[in-house]
């Protein structure tokens, strides 16, 4: 059974940073492409990153390019998010999600989501 | 970066009822539509991808239509449990992106 457990939310204050992970299981980690999507409280969806199953290949909208680094580590099935210089605007529940082909594709499988809050 | 619309954003309807969900993009994404199912306090469930195509255990009520900027998610006969928000997903280029969700209730 695919699962995909995030962890390491929480409250920050503005400015400063955070890092995610999403622990994997259940499939061969190495052979997919991974992704987080975001969801501010009571609003869509937000793609934030997609990385390739190397790692040499990252993918970032406008709105986090520069702050937010995706990364993985294969050894240990297991997906980051290194979040900088956090704005109010950052506030959501994070997914980790899989990529359901080894290209930038829709997502099979989601985490059950880990919140950020970030506020003074 | 490409806009996808989802109309309406709310629709009540009754159980057994035929449901017909749209969804349009800002321009032409081939076949690289996905529909999601998100139940309240849950994650995102996948029900169709490429437009057409039922993930692996999606009730067959669930059926996705559509190509190049025009996209429907019909559900044949409404169950009580399909009360969700569902959204529809571009996946033809970078970044990808989500429309804004149509919320389905039961009248």
């Amino acid at each position: 059974e695919v699962q995909l457990v995030e962890s390491g939310g929480g409250l920050v204050q503005p400015g400063r940073s955070l890092k995610l992970s999403c622990a994997a299981s259940g499939f061969t980690f190495s052979n997919y492409y991974m992704a987080w999507v975001r969801q501010a409280p009571k609003k869509g969806l937000e793609w934030v990153a997609t990385i390739s199953t190397s790692g040499s290949r990252t993918y970032y909208p406008d709105s986090v390019k520069g702050r937010f680094t995706i990364s993985r580590d294969n050894a240990k099935s297991s997906l980051y998010l290194q979040m900088n210089s956090l704005k109010s605007e950052d506030t959501a529940t994070y997914y980790c999600a899989r990529h359901a082909q080894p290209t930038v594709a829709h997502a099979d499988y989601w985490g059950q989501g880990v919140m950020v809050t970030v506020s003074s | 970066d490409i806009q996808m619309t989802q109309s309406p954003s709310f629709l009540s309807a009754s159980v057994g009822d035929r449901v017909t969900l749209s969804c349009k993009a800002s321009q032409n994404i081939n076949k690289y539509l996905a529909w999601y199912q998100q139940k309240l306090g849950e994650a995102p469930k996948l029900l169709i991808y490429n437009a057409n195509s039922l993930q692996t255990g999606i009730p067959s009520r669930f059926s996705g239509s559509g190509s190049g900027t025009d996209f429907t998610l019909t559900i044949s006969s409404l169950q009580p449990e399909d009360v969700a928000t569902y959204f529809c997903l571009q996946h033809n280029s970078w970044p990808l992106t989500f429309g804004s969700g149509t919320k389905l209730e039961i009248k």
